[in-house]
């Protein structure tokens, strides 16, 4: 068990509709990040956040956008889905100043779009 | 940018020894990380490298050269427990958005499959 806590673990949902994940970091970590893991595609990167402030940006669709939460849990919001954005969808933290930087990821979110 | 690659598939024997290559190309490198990843489960940590040279933790070793963009990851004493993904990963620096910061962009890992 990483500490990292990722609800739903499996969505079921049509094209067009708009879907939220949600991640609870560890106890501490003050970063978050969404990936994306489709089985051509191997992780995606696509948002950091930082105590509460959008750190980096990956290859993230305009259909998509996250938030952290003062509790520094994260939301990551998908509309307008399509049948390619069915993945699994991984959150990571790492404590802040992290000696090597390890990410801890939580269990993943698999989304079907029917 | 960052590219990094790796092979798909590779098998190996139970017992036996198995080298996972990866190379990559990137800008502001800050260290070369290896994942294990079982189907449909989370990346776990193994490794990380920053340095040249050999990482040995246990059963597995982690070697890198920043000046060829090469890294290796190497498995003795296999187990079928060791069947699984494992994905390399290369820390480098963007600044697509904010102030910036490290992030990890991850290869599309290597399908180890260990047979008896």
């Amino acid at each position: 068990d990483s500490g990292v806590t990722q609800t739903p673990k499996h969505l079921i949902t049509a094209t067009g509709q708009r879907v939220t994940l949600r991640c609870s970091p560890r106890s501490g970590d003050l970063s978050v990040y969404w990936y994306q893991q489709s089985l051509d595609q191997g992780l995606q990167f696509l948002i950091q956040y930082y105590n509460g402030e959008e750190r980096a940006k990956g290859n993230i669709l305009e259909r998509f956008s996250a938030q952290q939460f003062p509790d520094l849990h994260s939301e990551l919001n998908l509309s307008s889905l399509e049948l390619g954005d069915s993945a699994l969808y991984f959150c990571a933290s790492s404590p802040r100043g992290g000696s090597n930087g390890e990410l801890f990821f939580g269990e993943g979110s698999r989304l079907t779009v029917l | 940018g960052q590219n990094i690659d790796q092979p798909t598939e590779m098998t190996a024997t139970e017992g036996a020894i198995v080298q996972i290559n990866c190379t990559y190309q990137t800008s502001g490198f800050n260290g070369l990380f290896w994942y294990q990843q079982h189907a449909g489960e989370a990346p776990t940590f193994l490794s990380y490298n920053v340095l040249d040279g050999l990482e040995e933790k246990g059963r597995f070793s982690s070697f890198l050269s920043r000046s060829k963009g090469y890294s290796y990851l190497l498995l003795k004493e296999l187990q079928m427990k060791d069947s699984a993904s494992y994905l390399c990963a290369v820390r480098g620096w963007s600044r697509d958005s904010g102030a910036g910061s490290y992030q990890l962009t991850f290869g599309k890992g290597t399908k180890l499959s260990v047979i008896p």
